[in-house]
């Protein structure tokens, strides 16, 4: 079975450019997330997609970040315009049904940005 | 809003060696996974506990659930080098809201 596809898996960008991310989950998993990931924390919820629509965006940034999951199965997220403090991993996660206690998650790779 | 605490942020243990890490939530879960971050990868699913009191045993990982649902640990038995990495316990967030909050992780280390 195919895991969660991220792309891409590094990036480079300086302060004030813009940035975009893309998952592609497990087939078949219903709902789909972004985390945040900084360096030497924990994974911090940027939003909640069931199917293609927002279950959960509270934590994610709205003046400078976006994120849409169209058809229902892949996502973008993106960046604009980032700020240093927006280095971190961005992971992708997936799981069969909702997130609290009916199904585990399972995580991309991740896409690692470094803001200069 | 709700919080998710873990101690401690970091152990260095001996291969062989037992190891412990606790997890502390704000308020009361309906659940609690746990997940297993290698360093340089993703954080990967090792278990859920659903039930109050509950204790699920991986080999030499033990995992609780406190009474009150509010707490865990996860226990390991003679460390081994393979498991390094940083442990994370999760819980749905606020009533309502299905999406895992993560606890800031231990990490361990396991000197051969």
């Amino acid at each position: 079975e195919a895991g969660v596809a991220q792309s891409p898996r590094y990036k480079i960008i300086e302060k004030r450019q813009s940035v975009a991310f893309w998952c592609n989950p497990i087939s078949g998993h219903a709902t789909l997330y972004w985390y945040q990931q900084i360096l030497g924390q924990g994974p911090k919820l940027l939003i909640q997609f069931q199917n293609n629509g927002v279950v959960d965006d509270s934590q994610l940034p709205k003046d400078r970040f976006s994120a849409e999951r169209l058809k229902g199965v892949d996502s973008t997220l993106k960046i604009q315009p980032a700020k240093l403090e927006d280095s971190a991993v961005y992971l992708c996660a997936s799981s069969l049904v909702g997130g609290s206690g009916t199904g585990e998650l399972f995580f991309g790779e991740g896409s690692r940005l470094t803001v200069l | 809003g709700q919080q998710v605490m873990q101690i401690p942020q970091y152990q260095h243990v001996q291969e062989g060696e037992d190891f412990t890490t606790y997890c502390n939530s704000s308020t009361t879960l309906s659940n609690i996974q746990w997940y297993k971050q290698r360093p340089g990868g993703h954080p990967v699913f090792l278990i859920q506990l659903v039930k109050s009191g509950e204790v699920k045993k991986q080999k030499r990982l033990t995992f609780q659930f406190g009474e009150a649902k509010k707490n865990s640990s996860l226990h390991i038995t003679a460390t081994q080098t393979t498991d390094v990495g940083t442990y994370f316990c999760a819980g749905p967030r606020d009533t309502g809201r299905r999406a895992l909050t993560f606890g800031s992780g231990t990490r361990l280390q396991v000197q051969p």
